[in-house]
């Protein structure tokens, strides 16, 4: 268990519809990685908040949309949603004592119908 | 562009066996390269990690052997054991303030018994 928690673990929803992933870091850390997870795409970095801050931004489309709260915890929103869209979802954390290390939530796998 | 590449795609090997995979990046600003291991259902969890300083890193079965000039590393698993099975990425970060990864497309390791 890595300390990072995701909800929901699945979500199943429509095209065009817009839906919110939720990540609650490691007690501590301050930075939340999000990255998206596809059999053609890989593993691929889509956004990085530093305590409530944005820090770094990836290939994260203009439909998504991430923030990080006063109390760290971070939330993906995915709006108008395509099939492609499907994925898992990943949220990373990683702390002032070993940023260089993240730890990876169990994700959240997306399907668009 | 994919800027960290990695192979093979899969990779079977024996029980005791020994199991390498490899990995080749472009961009010479990266500096922390860490293998991730990611078993079904689950994250990616951090495995080991090398920084360009160092040629060979060893914790336990596994090592990684870079080659700064070949602008390549690689993953040893001596004794590889069934319970090794898993996908097994490697990844890249520039210095700077945000540690994004930008991982290779990962390698399935199956180990037969």
């Amino acid at each position: 268990d890595s300390g990072v928690t995701q909800t929901p673990k699945h979500l199943i929803t429509a095209t065009g519809q817009r839906v919110t992933l939720r990540c609650s870091p490691r007690s501590g850390d301050l930075s939340v990685y999000w990255y998206q997870q596809s059999l053609d795409q890989g593993l691929q970095f889509l956004i990085q908040y530093y305590n409530g801050e944005e820090r770094a931004k990836g290939n994260i489309l203009e439909r998504f949309s991430a923030q990080q709260f006063p109390d760290l915890h971070s939330e993906l929103n995915l709006s108008s949603l395509e099939l492609g869209d499907s994925a898992l979802y990943f949220c990373a954390s990683s702390g002032r004592g070993s940023p260089d290390t993240q730890y990876f939530g169990p994700g959240t796998r997306l399907t668009v119908l | 562009q994919q800027q960290v590449k990695q192979s093979p795609q899969s990779l079977i090997v024996q029980k005791g066996g020994i199991s390498i995979i490899n990995c080749a990046y472009e961009n010479t600003a990266f500096d922390y390269f860490p293998w991730y291991q990611q078993f079904p259902g689950k994250g990616p969890a951090l495995l080991i990690a090398i920084r360009p300083d160092v040629s060979e890193k060893k914790e336990g079965r596994f090592t990684i052997s870079f080659n700064k000039s070949a602008k390549q590393f690689s993953l040893h698993i001596m004794d590889s054991q069934p319970g090794d099975s898993a996908t097994y990425f490697c990844a890249a970060r520039r210095g700077g303030s945000n540690y994004k990864l930008t991982f290779g497309k990962g390698t399935l390791l199956t180990v037969n018994p």
